[in-house]
């Protein structure tokens, strides 16, 4: 299947700093990529979609300038994570999707465990 | 409301014993419905899907799933698990009137005993 990569696996921050957390499609072009958030032992909660070239669409909730989400290329789509504090400690996933329509699979990145300090 | 729900939270099998995990949905339109596994601190790997066609999906690692429209169900299910089978489960949908979201279940552990 194919790759999805997301950097870093790990980060640590303090409280008030801003972090990026990277997704790449390695061996395809991922049109649309989606940003879940995972608190410990609960289910994915989708937070954003973002698509190639156009604001992503956040999901209720979620605050759009706190989570800046950016899909530059086709390969790539970022998450920063602003003005950061410990109740934004979790997991974060990313997905992506080479194509639009209900019946394509999704690939998922390793996951970024991100604590807040 | 529109929901994908996995009724156990955890469950323990022994070694070699068969397993089944329940997935039901409710949705107007039957979703496209997958089967994602999840290691600890690891990100999601596909164990199958299912879209149309037979309602007996065949899966990686051994695993299976039946698709029962009348019960809105997605079971999953497997005839002898091993200890690497331990892990967290997840049921999930694309509703019939989403473009792409995939919408996840609450989650099942699975536990093995020796």
């Amino acid at each position: 299947g194919a790759v999805v990569s997301q950097h870093p696996s790990r980060v640590i921050c303090k409280s008030g700093t801003s972090v990026k957390i990277e997704c790449r499609s390695l061996d395809f072009q991922a049109t649309t990529m989606f940003w879940y958030r995972q608190f410990p032992k609960q289910s994915l909660m989708l937070m954003a979609t973002s698509n190639e070239g156009s604001k992503a669409t956040y999901e209720q909730g979620v605050e759009k300038d706190k989570f800046l989400i950016n899909h530059a290329s086709l390969t790539l789509s970022t998450l920063t994570v602003t003005s950061a504090h410990p109740e934004d400690s979790s997991f974060y996933i990313c997905s992506a999707r080479n194509r639009m329509g209900r019946n394509t699979e999704a690939f998922f990145g390793q996951g970024t465990r991100l604590t807040v300090v | 409301a529109q929901s994908v729900t996995q009724p156990d939270i955890h469950i323990t099998v022994s070694e070699g014993a068969s397993l089944e995990l329940r997935c039901n949905y409710s949705y107007g339109a039957t979703p496209y419905l997958f089967w994602y596994v999840q290691s600890p601190g690891q990100g999601l790997q596909l164990l199958l899907k299912y879209f149309s066609g037979d309602t007996l999906v065949q899966g990686i690692k051994g695993f299976e799933a039946e698709f029962k429209r009348s019960q809105s169900s997605f079971n999953l299910r497997k005839p002898s698990v091993h200890w690497s089978d331990a892990a967290e489960y997840f049921c999930a949908v694309v509703p019939y009137s989403s473009a792409s979201k995939i919408i996840f279940g609450s989650g099942t552990r699975l536990s093995i005993r020796p």
